[in-house]
């Protein structure tokens, strides 16, 4: 297992259009979390899975933004109807426990931008 | 509501020397967990260093260390020996319960 891993690394779409972004976690790990981080701020929490389970949706996540995990493996994060305002890098992150000792693993990230 | 506050948008350290980054923040959890991220341009976040709130002895990692002083709720990273590829973004982030991040600080080592 080589970590967090996120596919595409980079996307550059048209305003309007929809994206999928994916991510696959650490084998082990029963926790992924989605962030978005915007240029020159640290990430900020968007969603949360346990499991298969959708646990937490901040209310960054508009209605347009959509996150799945259909078999508690992999996730993705779709966005419809795309605007400039998506522009960022999209973090996954998974982790064992949800205690406030286990740290994240991320991702390398998906850097959108929306044309 | 958790706070990360990062007051250093930028810092520059001529290599080999040491430099501390500065981390406070606000919560009203008993039991929490401080961390540091690397992030460089490559975008991955990379992690550096955990202290838990109930820890009494400062934590390190090899050229990394956290200066811890809960009274104060400041958590700053130190790192000794500067080397050209610490050049990066810097990230202080704490858990309670969803991992929260500062504003970060970018620091770049002089040659």
């Amino acid at each position: 297992d080589t970590g967090v891993s996120q596919d595409p690394r980079h996307k550059i779409t048209k305003r309007g259009q929809n994206v999928t972004f994916r991510c696959d976690p650490i084998s082990e790990h029963n926790r992924l979390y989605w962030y978005r981080q915007t240029l020159g701020q640290g990430p900020e929490f968007l969603t949360y899975f346990q499991n298969e389970a959708q646990l937490e949706k901040s209310r960054l996540l508009s209605d347009r933004f959509s996150a799945e995990r259909p078999k508690g493996s992999f996730s993705t994060l779709e966005i419809q109807r795309t605007e400039q305002g998506d522009s960022a890098m999209y973090l996954c992150a998974s982790s064992l426990e949800d205690i406030e000792y286990y740290g994240y693993t991320f991702g390398s990230g998906t850097r959108l931008t929306v044309v | 509501a958790q706070k990360i506050t990062q007051t250093q948008p930028g810092m520059f350290v001529q290599e080999k020397e040491a430099v501390t980054l500065d981390c406070t923040y606000d919560t009203s959890d008993q039991s929490y967990g401080l961390f540091w991220y690397k992030q460089p341009s490559s975008g991955e976040m990379i992690f550096l260093i955990y202290q838990g709130s109930y820890d009494e002895q400062n934590a390190t990692e090899g050229r990394y260390s956290l200066n811890f002083q809960k009274a104060r709720k400041s958590a700053n990273l130190v790192i000794s020996a500067s080397q050209l590829g610490d050049s990066a973004m810097y990230f202080c982030a704490m858990r309670a319960w969803r991992m929260r991040f500062g504003a970060g600080t970018r620091l770049t080592v002089k040659p």
